[in-house]
This record gives structure tokens, sequence and C-alpha cells, in this order.
């Protein structure tokens, strides 16, 4: 696709609820980031995907967050039993290289509310 | 310490002065840096990016890095009301895939 593509643009959950939140970055590249971003502050690193093998999950703050991408291609950002903290913008970028040396490019982002 | 440390501002400009916009990182190891722009409600846009010491140029906006100080800043020149946004800095580790952002400053251009 021309950019990088990300679904819902809202979600509001209840707490407890398990949420699934998806990516689908550009045709061919290679690397695949997620990243958290809570108001007022800069996007937090999470994950990052080279094709479909997960290199970094360091990120990741609980064990409740699960992030796949088993085609190398889109990706999904799993959060189970969501928690009032997890409210945030959930942000996926992607850049053609192995590397984030280039710079990214963003999607739109999700923005979860738990209430 | 943080990883990357900016002011968070606002930052307030009258429209036409050149706006600056300062960043500090803590590892001497770091290789490529770059700025972010975001709209308020939109996600980051790539603005700028740097990888030696000194300026590099692109338009109305100047990056500059000093890798012994461990400081990068961003200048606009002519700001325009249309440059109000939150700048976000942002740094690699060398051969590193992973970027980390500051917590972005606020840029108001009065007209």
């Amino acid at each position: 696709g021309a950019g990088v593509s990300q679904s819902p643009r809202y979600k509001v959950a209840k707490r407890g609820q398990d949420v699934a939140l998806r990516c689908d970055p550009i045709s061919g590249h290679v690397s695949l980031f997620w990243y958290q971003q809570a108001l007022g502050q800069g996007p937090e690193f999470l994950t990052y995907f080279q094709n479909e093998a997960q290199l970094d999950k360091s990120g990741l703050p609980s064990d409740r967050f699960f992030a796949e991408r088993p085609e190398g291609s889109v990706s999904t950002l799993k959060i189970q039993r969501t928690q009032q903290e997890d409210s945030a913008v959930y942000l996926c970028a992607s850049s053609p290289l192995g590397t984030g040396n280039y710079g990214y490019t963003f999607g739109s982002g999700t923005r979860l509310t738990v209430v | 310490q943080k990883e990357v440390e900016q002011n968070s501002g606002p930052l307030s400009v009258p429209e036409g002065a050149i706006a600056s916009l300062n960043c500090t990182y803590s590892d001497r190891v770091s290789q490529s840096f770059f700025w972010y722009r975001q709209y308020s409600g939109k996600s980051p846009e790539l603005i700028m990016s740097i990888y030696s010491n000194g300026d590099k140029e692109d338009g109305r906006f100047t990056a500059q890095l000093n890798k012994a100080s461990q400081y990068v800043s961003l200048l606009i020149r002519d700001s325009q009301p249309s440059d109000s946004a939150t700048y976000l800095c942002a740094v690699n580790l060398m051969g590193g895939f992973k970027t980390i952002f500051g917590a972005g400053t606020r840029l108001f251009v009065k007209a």
C-alpha cells in the first residue's frame, strides 16, 4: 500500500477485555516497529520485527502484551486483560531496511481507551 | 537520566522568526539522529535526519549535530503558523534498529 495502515483507529475496551490491533506496513518493508505513546509523551518502543522474526520485544510492558507478524507482512499487537494504564495511542512504523537508521514511516495509530 | 532529553516547552515565536529546538542524548555510540514533527492528534512525520557532525539544511529546516557535546538541534527559519506542532528528537544507537524518542517540544508560531 501507499502508507502504513492501522486499524481500528479508535478502540474502547472494558477493563479485562482482550484487544487486537492491526498494522499493515508499506509493501516490501522489511522492518516493522510498534510504539506506545501516552498523552504528552514521546513514543516508547515496544517491539521490532525483521520480516517474520521478532528480534526485540524488550519494550513490551508485561506478558499481557504479545505481537506477531507470521508472514512477514501484516502484524498484530494483542493486549490481554486490558488495564487502565494500557490507555494510549499505539503506533506502528515500518522501514525498508533491516535497521532503523534511516527513519520510519508511521501509521495513523490506534487510540486505545480502557474504561 | 533519560536517553533523549528535550525541553517540553511550549516555545512561542512570532511568524517569520527563527525557531530553535534543542535535544541532548546520553549514549555516546548513537549514530543516527532524527527530527519528527507531530501535529495534534496525528502521528509523527520524519522531517530531518542527520548522521555526521555539522549542519544539514533542507528548505527552511537546518539540523545541527555535535557528537562531542551529544547535542542535536533543529532550526526553523521564517517560521509559519503551520509549523505549530510538537517536534520529537529521536536517536538510533550504532548498528541498532531501535529508535529512542524524546518527549517532544511544543512549538507555537504566532501570526
